[in-house]
C-alpha cells in the first residue's frame, strides 16, 4: 500500500526560484493538508483541502499555493523561495478532516 | 484562535518508567483530539478521542480526554528505548475541520 507518497525528498533552491512539491494519495481520501515543521514548532497547516475543486489556507499561507484537481493530487507551490521557507514539509490526507491523517514522508527543503 | 498546549516540553527517563504526557487545549466546537508519535520521519498515528470515545488504550499506551477541564493525557508505561520520540497531540474543531498541533513532547527513553 503506498498511502501518501511525496516527492522530492529533499530539495535546494536558491533565493527567488520557484518550485512545486508533489503529494499524492491513494486512499480516496477527500480531505488533504499541508504542514510546515520547524524546530519547536510543532506542525503549522499551510493549505489544505476539503476535496477536489476547493481549498482553503491554513495558518501560514503567505507564499504557498495550491490547486485540487484531483482526488489523489495536491501540488504545493512555492511561488519564490525565502530562506524563510526552509522547512520540512509534509503532506497528510484523511477520510474526514477530523479523524485520522495520513502522512507522507516529508520534504526536507533548504533555501540559500 | 485554537490553542494546543503540550507539556512538558521534554522528559528524559530510563526503561520501565511510566511517563505521563499532557495536551491542554482551546478550540470553539471541539470535534477531535488525536495523538501522534513522530520518530525521525513522518508522524505515525496512535489514538483518537471524542466526545464518545474518552478513553483509549494500546497494550502499554492509554489516553484519556477530559472534555470539561479540556485536556489530554498520554500515559507510557513500562518505557522501552523505542518510545523515544516526539509525541504530538492535535485537536479538530466541526466547522472548517482543520486540525491544530501543540509543539510537541521530546521523549527520551535511556536504557
Amino acid at each position: 500500500n503506498a498511502g501518501v507518497t511525496q516527492t522530492p525528498k529533499f530539495q535546494v533552491l536558491k533565493t527567488g526560484q520557484s518550485m512545486t512539491l508533489q503529494c499524492a494519495q491513494d486512499m480516496n481520501h477527500e480531505y488533504m493538508s499541508w504542514y510546515r515543521q520547524d524546530p519547536g514548532m510543532g506542525l503549522r497547516l499551510i493549505h489544505y483541502s476539503v476535496g477536489a475543486g476547493i481549498t482553503d489556507q491554513g495558518e501560514v499561507p503567505n507564499g504557498y499555493n495550491v490547486s485540487r484537481s484531483t482526488t489523489e493530487d495536491f501540488p504545493l507551490r512555492l511561488l519564490s523561495a525565502a530562506p524563510s521557507q526552509t522547512s520540512v514539509y509534509f503532506c497528510a490526507s484523511s477520510l474526514e478532516g477530523y479523524t485520522e491523517a495520513f502522512f507522507g514522508q516529508g520534504t526536507r527543503l533548504t533555501v540559500v | 484562535e485554537d490553542k494546543v498546549v503540550q507539556s512538558p516540553l521534554s522528559l528524559v527517563v530510563h526503561e520501565g518508567d511510566t511517563v505521563t504526557l499532557n495536551c491542554s487545549y482551546e478550540v470553539t466546537n471541539f470535534r477531535s483530539l488525536l495523538w501522534y508519535k513522530q520518530e525521525k520521519k513522518a508522524p505515525t498515528f496512535l489514538f483518537m478521542l471524542t466526545s464518545s470515545g474518552i478513553e483509549k488504550k494500546s497494550g502499554r499506551l492509554s489516553s484519556i480526554l477530559d472534555k470539561k477541564e479540556l485536556f489530554s493525557i498520554l500515559n507510557i508505561t513500562a518505557t522501552q528505548t523505542g518510545d523515544s520520540a516526539v509525541y504530538l497531540c492535535a485537536v479538530s474543531r466541526g466547522s472548517n475541520y482543520k486540525l491544530t498541533f501543540g509543539k510537541g513532547t521530546l521523549l527520551t527513553v535511556n536504557p
